[in-house]
């Protein structure tokens, strides 16, 4: 079946511009999460969802950073005024529903986003 | 806070050589422990997990032991591939009803010569 997907592959942008990047999670995943991986690092916490609503966006870095998931399928991370410090890869993953258990993250190859 | 700490790379080893991949620990009450892997091109992947303590996560032959004692989930597997060249991360879950985020180690890149 499909995996996690991500859009776009790349993004290069220009300091100051708005982006916006989509999350297409697997079929009847309830649970949504969204990562940054900057270059030579792990993988960072951002936000998470459970249906449409985030329970929990406290790795966002600041308020420039905003996600929705209107339908508790897709979601959609914003950026706005980006600024260089941003440029890393953002990963979506999703899963079963976690309460009280623990079950795998499925991710999505990521979004490579480029500030100049 | 929670945190993830593994062994810094590159590991550079030869195809069929023993490997080890130190990872350790800081959480608050019962964490779960993953192993991800990151192919080239490719993107993360689960290899394995513990939810418990003693327990041993195993797949395509890689093992690790949830060790409480010792606050730590060390990677291993008795004779490396050329194909499991990759970006190993440690990572665990504080689990019990919490949002279940994953909270990575910086990665280990393996590179295994024929």
């Amino acid at each position: 079946g499909a995996g996690v997907s991500q859009t776009p592959s790349n993004k290069v942008t220009e300091k100051g511009k708005y982006v916006e990047l989509r999350c297409d999670p697997i079929s009847g995943h309830t649970a949504l999460y969204w990562y940054r991986q900057s270059l030579g690092q792990g993988p960072e916490f951002l936000i998470y969802f459970q249906g449409t609503g985030a329970a929990d966006d406290s790795g966002l870095p600041n308020d420039r950073f905003f996600a929705v998931r209107p339908e508790g399928s897709v979601s959609t991370l914003k950026i706005q005024r980006t600024e260089r410090g941003d440029s890393a890869v953002y990963l979506c993953a999703s899963s079963l529903p976690g309460s009280g258990s623990v079950n795998e993250q499925f991710f999505g190859p990521g979004t490579r986003l480029t500030v100049l | 806070g929670n945190s993830v700490t593994q062994m810094e790379g590159p590991v550079t080893l030869s195809e069929e050589a023993f490997l080890t991949i130190n990872c350790t620990y800081t959480a608050t009450g019962y964490p779960s422990l993953f192993w991800y892997v990151q192919y080239p091109g490719e993107g993360l992947q689960l290899l394995l997990k513990a939810t418990k303590a003693d327990d041993k996560g195993s797949n395509k032959g890689f093992e690790a032991t949830y060790r409480k004692e010792t606050t730590s989930f060390h990677l291993e597997k008795g004779s490396v591939q050329v194909s499991d060249s990759a970006v190993y991360f440690c990572a665990l879950t504080q689990g019990g009803g919490a949002t279940n985020k994953l909270i990575f180690g910086t990665g280990t890149l393996l590179a295994v010569q024929p």
